[in-house]
C-alpha cells in the first residue's frame, strides 16, 4: 500500500526557477527519503532526513520534515534542464524492512 | 564499492510464457533485497523483499514469485505470464531503517 503521496503530480518550470514538491505520509516514520528517477532508469537516492530532523540541505536541494503534519517538502533551487525527472518520497514500512514509495512528481524544466 | 546488476534491460514475452529476471549485488554481504514494479507513469509497488538466503516476503498476491538462492542473488519468476504483468521491474538492495536503497537499472517487460 502507498505510504507517501507526492504533490503535485506534475510540475513544469523554467530554468533558474525553484521547484517545490510535497510529500504526505500516513503512519509514524523513522526517516523519510527522496529519490530521483530519470525516464526509463532506476531510482537514485537524493537525501534522507530522520524523524528528529526538521531540515536538511544537500547542494541545491533542501528538504523539510514536519512530523506533526506528516509531511515533507523537497525544494530544488535554481533548477536546470538536467533536473528534469520524476521525484519520489519513500518511508519505511512498519517492520522497518522495506521502503514504500509514493507515486512521484514529474518535474519538467525547460530552457 | 557496491554495485547492483539487473538484466535483461528489455524483454518481450508472449502471454503464458515463463519469466526469469535476475539481480545480483556486488561489494556487500547479507544485503536486504527487493523487487519493485512500476506501471507506466505510476509509483513503485513493492513486490517482494528478502532479508536472507531462502527468506522471501511477498507484499501482494500475484502471478509472480521470488527466490534467493545465494546471498547476493535475487530472482523474480513466473510460470505463466499475464498481460497485466507488463511493467518496469526494479531490483534494489538496502533500504532498512535509516539506510538508503540502491537500485538496478530496471527491466522493461512487455507481455504480448
Amino acid at each position: 500500500s502507498q505510504q507517501g503521496e507526492e504533490d503535485p503530480q506534475a510540475l513544469s518550470i523554467q530554468e533558474g526557477e525553484n521547484a517545490t514538491m510535497n510529500c504526505s505520509y500516513k503512519t509514524s516514520i523513522n526517516n523519510l527519503q527522496w529519490y530521483r528517477q530519470n525516464s526509463g532508469r532506476g531510482l537514485v537516492h537524493l537525501i534522507l532526513i530522520r524523524s528528529n530532523e526538521r531540515e536538511k540541505h544537500s547542494g541545491r536541494l533542501r528538504v523539510t520534515l514536519d512530523t506533526s503534519k506528516k509531511s515533507s517538502s523537497l525544494l530544488i533551487t535554481a533548477s536546470r534542464a538536467a533536473d528534469t525527472a520524476s521525484y519520489f518520497c519513500a518511508t519505511n514500512n512498519q517492520a522497518g524492512t522495506a521502503l514504500i514509495f509514493g507515486k512521484g512528481t514529474t518535474l519538467s524544466v525547460s530552457s | 564499492s557496491q554495485t547492483i546488476h539487473q538484466w535483461p534491460a528489455t524483454l518481450v514475452q508472449p502471454v503464458g510464457s515463463p519469466l526469469s529476471l535476475e539481480c545480483t549485488v556486488e561489494g556487500t554481504s547479507n544485503p536486504n533485497l527487493y523487487w519493485y514494479r512500476q506501471a507506466a507513469g505510476r509509483g513503485l509497488q513493492l513486490l517482494f523483499y528478502s532479508v536472507g538466503i531462502g527468506q522471501i516476503s511477498s507484499e501482494v498476491p500475484q502471478n509472480l514469485s521470488a527466490s534467493r538462492p545465494q546471498d547476493r542473488q535475487f530472482i523474480l519468476s513466473s510460470k505463466k505470464l499475464l498481460l497485466s504483468d507488463s511493467g518496469f521491474y526494479l531490483c534494489a538492495w538496502g533500504g532498512t531503517v535509516n539506510t538508503e536503497a540502491f537500485f538496478g537499472q530496471g527491466t522493461r517487460l512487455t507481455v504480448v
